[in-house]
Order: structure tokens, then sequence, then C-alpha cells
């Protein structure tokens, strides 16, 4: 069955340093999202992104964050300056056709970062 | 705003004991409203989702949940737990094709 996969599964990085995070949807989908739990908290929707353009992005994707989809397979976050409160799980997740109106989001494993 | 809270952040039930997760939201339309389950080391597996139709969805893994309008209210049930089914549960609703969650419950499994 195809999943989604994330990489890496965990990060360690120092504060004001750039991070990628890095994700392989599942390979017919056109939508892509990355959502993020803080320890203890809701997990929180970052942005979705359709068509190598944003679609929707929430007050927390901030110009610190930024999305790409390199090539074919990959979808990328990048924090250009971690903060410490950047410090969560990060998810990815994709979905097939629609982007919407009740369509499954498959979502991979996360990427743990921890800014020290 | 949208809103989705699932009052209990932790629950214990013992093996072979029925099950009832929570979950109520506030959104002003008729709601997709889903569960995904979460594993240690695991993503986000989907559940079970409703959209409209019949109240009562069928999930993978025993699951089902019941759409209750009046009570804006979609809880998660199993007749029977298993030791595997110990994870953390999340109730979501979409909002122009992205998920809103609750806070999620964490579901313990004593033998």
């Amino acid at each position: 069955e195809p999943e989604v996969t994330q990489t890496p599964s965990h990060q360690v990085t120092q504060m004001g340093q750039e991070v990628i995070l890095r994700c392989v949807p599942i390979s017919n989908h056109l939508y892509f999202y990355w959502y993020r739990q803080i320890l203890g908290q809701k997990v929180e929707f970052l942005v979705s992104f359709y068509n190598n353009e944003i679609s929707e992005k929430s007050e927390i994707f901030d110009d610190q964050f930024s999305v790409e989809r390199p090539d074919g397979s990959n979808f990328t976050l990048k924090i250009r300056s971690t903060k410490l409160e950047d410090s969560a799980m990060y998810f990815c997740a994709s979905s097939g056709t629609s982007g919407g109106a009740g369509e499954t989001q498959y979502f991979g494993p996360g990427t743990r970062l921890l800014v020290l | 705003a949208q809103s989705v809270t699932q009052p209990d952040i932790h629950i214990t039930v013992s093996e072979g004991a029925s099950l009832e997760l929570r979950c109520n939201y506030s959104y002003g339309a008729t709601p997709y409203l889903f569960w995904y389950v979460q594993s240690p080391g695991q993503g986000l597996q989907l559940l079970l989702k409703y959209f409209s139709g019949d109240t009562l969805v069928q999930g993978i893994k025993g699951f089902e949940a019941e759409f209750k309008r009046s009570q804006s209210s979609f809880n998660l049930r199993k007749p029977s737990v298993h030791w595997s089914d110990a994870a953390e549960y999340f109730c979501a609703v979409e909002l122009a094709g992205k998920l809103i969650f609750g806070q999620g419950t964490e579901l313990s499994v004593k033998p």
C-alpha cells in the first residue's frame, strides 16, 4: 500500500539555523500539506500546496517558512531561522484529486524537530 | 470559529471492554468529520469519515462513529477493545481542504 514518507525522523538544530524537512507524498496525489504538533498541543494546519503554489496558509506560516516541490516526488518544508518555539512534530500529508470535500489526507510518520 | 473538542485527554479501559471516545465540533454547515489514530512512531491513520447520509459510519479495525447533529457530536465507539488499540485518537473536521483537529485522546488498555 502506498504511503507518505518523511525524513529525517528526528532533527536537532541550534536556534537560528535553517532546517529542511523532506516528504515524499503518495505518487499520484496532487495536494500536499504540512501540519505540526507542539508537544501537548493540537495538530495544527500550516500550509497546503497544489500545482506548484501555496493554496492556503495559516497565520503560523510566516516568512520564515517556505515550501517547495523541487522535483516530481519530494515536497519540502524549510524553516529559515529556527526559534525555540519551532520545536514540534511536523507531519506531511497528501491527498488525491480534489484537495477538499472530504477527500482523505494520508499522513507521514512525522519529523520531530528540536531547536536548542 | 470552527473548532473540535475532545473532552477526555486520557482514557483507560480493560481489554474486552467497550469504548467510546467523545468528540464535539463547532461548525456552521454540515461538516466532514474524521477520526484518525496515531500509534507510537507512526503517522496519523484514518479510521473512518462522515460526509452525509447514514449517520452511523463503519471504519477499520472494528471502529464505528455516530454523527449527531443535534448534539454536534461525532463519538467513536468499539464494542470490544484489544490491547493493540492503545494509541492516540484524533477527531477532525475539514474546512476548505484543511483539517482542524481536536487535542487528541490517549487510550490505554489494561489486561
